[in-house]
C-alpha cells in the first residue's frame, strides 16, 4: 500500500524561528513536492524534485529551502518562520510516465503550521 | 486569470441526487486532468483520471470539453460518503506540473 508520511500532523512555532517538516515516502517514486494550501486558494507548489540532491522552485519558493539527500526523504526548511506561513503543508510524491510527465500524486496526511 | 477556477459551492444535495459541477481551465495546450478527493482535515486522494473525452467510473462521470475548455464531474446517485471537496487538477504541458482548483465543496444530505 502507498504511504506518505509526514513528521508532524500539528506544529506551532514563533516567529523567526526556523523550521524543520520533514516527508518519506516508500514507493521508491522519483518526483516529490511540498505544497501549502489555504482556503480559496487551493494547493499551491513550494518546491518540487525529480531525484536525489536535484530541487526546482515551484510557484511560491519565496521563505521557503528544500533537502533531497535520499530518495525517499524530501525535506522543506522555512529559514526564519513568519505570520504569513500559517497554512496547511502537504507533500506528496510520484513516478514518472514517459510521455506523460509526472503520474498519479500521493498525498502525506499534511502538517499544520501555525507561526505565531 | 487563474489557471483552473472552480465554483466553491457548496453544493447541498439530498441521498440519492445527482450533483454536477465544472472545472474551467486558462491553458488550451492542457491534455491531462485529474479529479481529486479531499475531505475534511485530510489529504488529497485521486479520484479519476481524465485522459481523452470522459471517464465513468461507477456512479462517477468526468467529462472534458476541449472547446470550452472545462472538465465536469457528475456524481449520480448521491451518498452521505461522497460529501468532500473535489479538486480540480490540471496537468501543465510546459512543465508537468499540477495546477489545483480551490475546490468545491459537496454535502450529501439523510
Amino acid at each position: 500500500d502507498v504511504k506518505v508520511t509526514q513528521s508532524s500532523r500539528y506544529l506551532v512555532k514563533r516567529t523567526g524561528e526556523k523550521v524543520f517538516l520533514e516527508c518519506v515516502q516508500d514507493m521508491d517514486h522519483e518526483n516529490m513536492f511540498w505544497y501549502r494550501q489555504d482556503p480559496g486558494l487551493g494547493l499551491r507548489l513550494i518546491y518540487f524534485s525529480y531525484d536525489v540532491k536535484m530541487k526546482e522552485k515551484g510557484d511560491i519558493p519565496e521563505g521557503y529551502s528544500v533537502s533531497r539527500e535520499k530518495k525517499e526523504r524530501f525535506s522543506l526548511i522555512l529559514e526564519s518562520a513568519s505570520t504569513n506561513q500559517t497554512s496547511m503543508y502537504l507533500c506528496a510524491s510520484s513516478s514518472s510516465h514517459e510521455t506523460r510527465g509526472p503520474d498519479t500524486q500521493y498525498f502525506g496526511p499534511g502538517t499544520r503550521l501555525t507561526v505565531l | 486569470r487563474k489557471e483552473v477556477e472552480q465554483d466553491p459551492g457548496p453544493f447541498n444535495v439530498p441521498e440519492g441526487a445527482t450533483v454536477a459541477f465544472n472545472c474551467t481551465y486558462s491553458n488550451s495546450a492542457s491534455q491531462s486532468f485529474f479529479w481529486y478527493r479531499q475531505d475534511c482535515r485530510k489529504e488529497p486522494k485521486l479520484l479519476m483520471s481524465v485522459y481523452s473525452s470522459g471517464n465513468e467510473d461507477g456512479r462517477f462521470t468526468a467529462q472534458l470539453n476541449r472547446a470550452s475548455q472545462y472538465i465536469s464531474l457528475l456524481i449520480r446517485d448521491s451518498k452521505l460518503s461522497d460529501s468532500a471537496t473535489y479538486l480540480c487538477v490540471v496537468i501543465r504541458p510546459a512543465d508537468y506540473k499540477l495546477s489545483f482548483g480551490a475546490g468545491t465543496t459537496v454535502t450529501v444530505r439523510a
